[in-house]
């Protein structure tokens, strides 16, 4: 079935580095990717989307791209603050499936030192 | 707009009890979904409804109920709580597949 695998945290980074968050998939249609961000005690808010191949999500300075020849959709960030703090899951939904779901990665937790 | 509202925030019961989670969404969205979330294990879906009057097993269905009371709510029933339920629950809805889901704040639920 299909599945997303996303890199196992904590991530610790310094205010100002780079973000790389790893996620790649494997579906059996056409899927939309999506990452979501959940901030401590809240529930999850959809950070971005990419809905076919070679589309770029951005949002709050964050960007992935769909990538269909490797199946990915790694998130990146150029200069993260401690704002950004916050579990990230990498998610799909297949438009060719017949069940009407959303596949969740296993949740990236990011940690950023002032 | 409220969004994805979901009571209670907070919630002990003791082995054996029962409850129901309520949902309820002011989107005007056709399908709703039941999560629960355990530390390490990501999000796990219980039960989905792709519309009024329908309702279908996700991932982790045993011990759990719903029912799609409208379009607006969708309901999780805990017959019998085990200490294995002990876990945060998410409602989410969403216009259609593969549109991007909507959550609301979660239910903390602590089973002794």
């Amino acid at each position: 079935g299909d599945s997303v695998t996303q890199m196992e945290g904590p991530v610790t980074l310094s205010e100002e580095a780079f973000l790389t968050i790893n996620c790649t998939y494997t579906a059996t249609g056409y899927p939309s990717l999506f990452w979501y961000v959940q901030y401590p005690g809240e529930g999850l808010q959809l950070l971005l989307k990419a809905t076919k191949a070679d589309d770029k999500g951005s949002n709050k300075g964050f960007e992935a791209t769909y990538r269909k020849e490797t199946t990915s959709f790694h998130l990146e960030k150029g200069s993260v603050q401690v704002s950004d703090s916050a579990v990230y899951f990498c998610a799909l939904s297949d438009r060719d499936s017949s069940a009407s779901k959303i596949i969740f990665g296993s949740g990236t937790r990011l940690s950023i030192r002032p | 707009n409220a969004g994805v509202t979901q009571t209670p925030k907070f919630q002990v019961l003791k082995t054996g009890q029962s409850m129901t989670l309520q949902c309820a969404q002011d989107m005007n969205h056709n399908s709703m979904y039941w999560y629960r979330q355990d530390p390490g294990m990501g999000l796990r879906l219980i039960y989905y409804s792709a519309s009024e009057g329908t309702t279908d097993k996700g991932e982790v269905p045993n011990g759990y109920n719903v029912s799609r009371l409208n379009k607006r709510e969708f309901s999780l029933r805990l017959e019998s709580a085990a200490p294995s339920q002990t876990s945060v629950y998410f409602c989410a809805s969403s216009q259609e597949l593969p549109y991007e889901q909507y959550f609301g704040p979660g239910t903390r639920l602590t089973v002794t």
